[in-house]
């Protein structure tokens, strides 16, 4: 069974630049996760997806930061326009129970 | 709202030693605690899965408790190897909210052989 696929793998931008990550779940599952994991932390929730539907995005910064998932299938994050602040760890997981989530490898972005 | 805490935030242990993770979390209403292992540059590996009615679980050399009533959890790694080197990170879940984790901020090992 093939993982959760996630790219770009490692994305340097300047601040102000906006720019885009994709991830393809496992296939089959229903709910998507966006984690954003800087560095020395845990990774935090952004976004939760059920089939094309957002269950939460109470911690997503609605003025820089979107995301959508078409079809409930692929799903796309994007961050206009990057801050310094955003440098970090996007990690993207999928689940077909409450129980268990998969994680991709992440997106290491760097704002400079 | 619950927050999750691990100490000590790195450890650096030689081989062969026995060592405890800790981890601790501030609202006992759990559905379950999930311990996982992150390697430099990869995503994250699942150990194991305690529900909220169990006390522990058993992989191989790893065992996890749960305490809920103390806001606690173990993970335990017996006969520690330098391939345990890595970021292990708890994370717990909580009733209706959609299978959402919520993680401490890891404990960064460090096996010297």
């Amino acid at each position: 069974e093939a993982g959760v696929a996630q790219s770009p793998r490692y994305k340097i931008i300047e601040k102000r630049q906006s720019v885009a990550f994709w991830c393809n779940p496992i296939s089959g599952h229903a709910t998507l996760y966006w984690y954003q994991q800087i560095l020395g932390q845990g990774p935090k929730l952004l976004i939760q997806f059920q089939n094309n539907g957002v269950v939460d995005d109470s911690q997503l910064p609605k003025d820089r930061f979107s995301a959508e998932r078409l079809k409930g299938v692929d799903s796309t994050l994007k961050i206009q326009p990057a801050k310094l602040e955003d440098s970090a760890v996007y990690l993207c997981a999928s689940s077909s129970t409450e129980y268990e989530q998969y994680f991709g490898p992440g997106t290491r972005l760097t704002v400079t | 709202k619950q927050e999750v805490t691990q100490i000590p935030a790195a450890l650096s242990v030689p081989e062969g030693e026995n060592l405890v993770l800790n981890c601790s979390f501030t609202d006992s209403a759990i559905y379950n605690l999930q311990w996982f292992r992150q390697d430099p540059g990869k995503g994250l590996t699942s150990l194991l899965l305690i529900q909220s009615s169990q006390r522990e679980q058993t992989s191989g050399r790893l065992n996890a408790s749960l305490d809920k009533s103390s806001g606690r959890s173990t993970l335990y790694i017996a006969a520690s190897q330098p391939g345990d080197s890595a970021t292990y990170l708890c994370a717990t879940r909580m009733y209706n909210q959609g299978g959402k984790l919520i993680f401490g901020q890891g404990t960064e090992l460090s096996v010297k052989p």
